[in-house]
């Protein structure tokens, strides 16, 4: 069973870059969708955007100028760069993996990792 | 972008009760790309339902999803304590990937 586990800073400066790995075991980053999902505290689920196996992205416009997502096949991780951040982008931040070119959602999730934005 | 509406907002239920939860969508999804997760406190969403109406692995069968085009449906056919959460659909059959606003059913 493929198990994903977020790291990264907990509080991150206005204005700064927010940067988190999310590492892979269990299962091989091929043949899938790696995302990035978000949730501020108390509300709805945000989808930042993914990173296809094969090294192709596809980001949320309300972010794009933002957000940078890479992988790391070889290391069976991803990333994910969120420049200028500001309050707004206080939020828990879910690493997890999809199927979408087979009619498949989000089948697996990391726990999540809090990120606080500020000084 | 297609917006997700899920209604209501809040359900206020009992256990062996049926719950039934919608999910409205600004534009027509293909059946094929609907979700439904559940989400409780403190935990990463879950998901229960795919293509809006294939059960995940391990989804017990009092969970099912229908509908199609606008208008999609998760049913519980009977809540069990378990249950109470909250609960999102999603698409992603087309850019970028939204989610409903949730649905909490309560006790």
């Amino acid at each position: 069973q493929v198990q994903l586990q977020e790291s990264g800073p907990g509080l991150v400066k206005p204005s700064e870059t927010l940067s988190l790995i999310c590492t892979v075991s269990g299962g091989s980053i091929s043949g899938y969708y790696w995302n990035w999902i978000r949730q501020p505290p108390g509300k709805g689920l945000e989808w930042i955007g993914y990173i296809y196996y094969s090294g192709t992205t596809n980001y949320n416009p309300s972010l794009k100028s933002r957000v940078t997502i890479s992988v790391d096949t070889s290391k069976n991780h991803f990333s994910l760069k969120l420049t200028s951040v500001t309050a707004a982008d206080t939020a828990v931040y879910f690493c997890v993996r999809a199927g979408y070119d087979r009619g498949v959602g989000v089948d697996s999730w990391g726990q999540g990792t809090l990120v606080t934005v500020s000084s | 972008e297609i917006v997700l509406t899920q209604s209501p907002g809040t359900l206020s239920l009992s256990p062996g009760e049926r719950a039934t939860l919608s999910c409205r969508a600004s534009q027509s999804v293909s059946s094929s790309y609907l979700a439904w997760y559940q989400q409780k406190p403190g935990q990463a969403p879950r998901l229960l339902i795919y293509g809006a109406s294939s059960r995940a692995t391990g989804i017990p069968d009092r969970f099912s999803g229908s509908g199609s085009g606008t208008d999609f449906t998760l049913t519980i056919s009977r809540l069990e304590p378990e249950d109470f959460a909250v609960y999102y659909c999603q698409q992603y059959n087309s850019s970028p990937l939204t989610f409903g606003g949730g649905t909490k059913v309560e006790i």
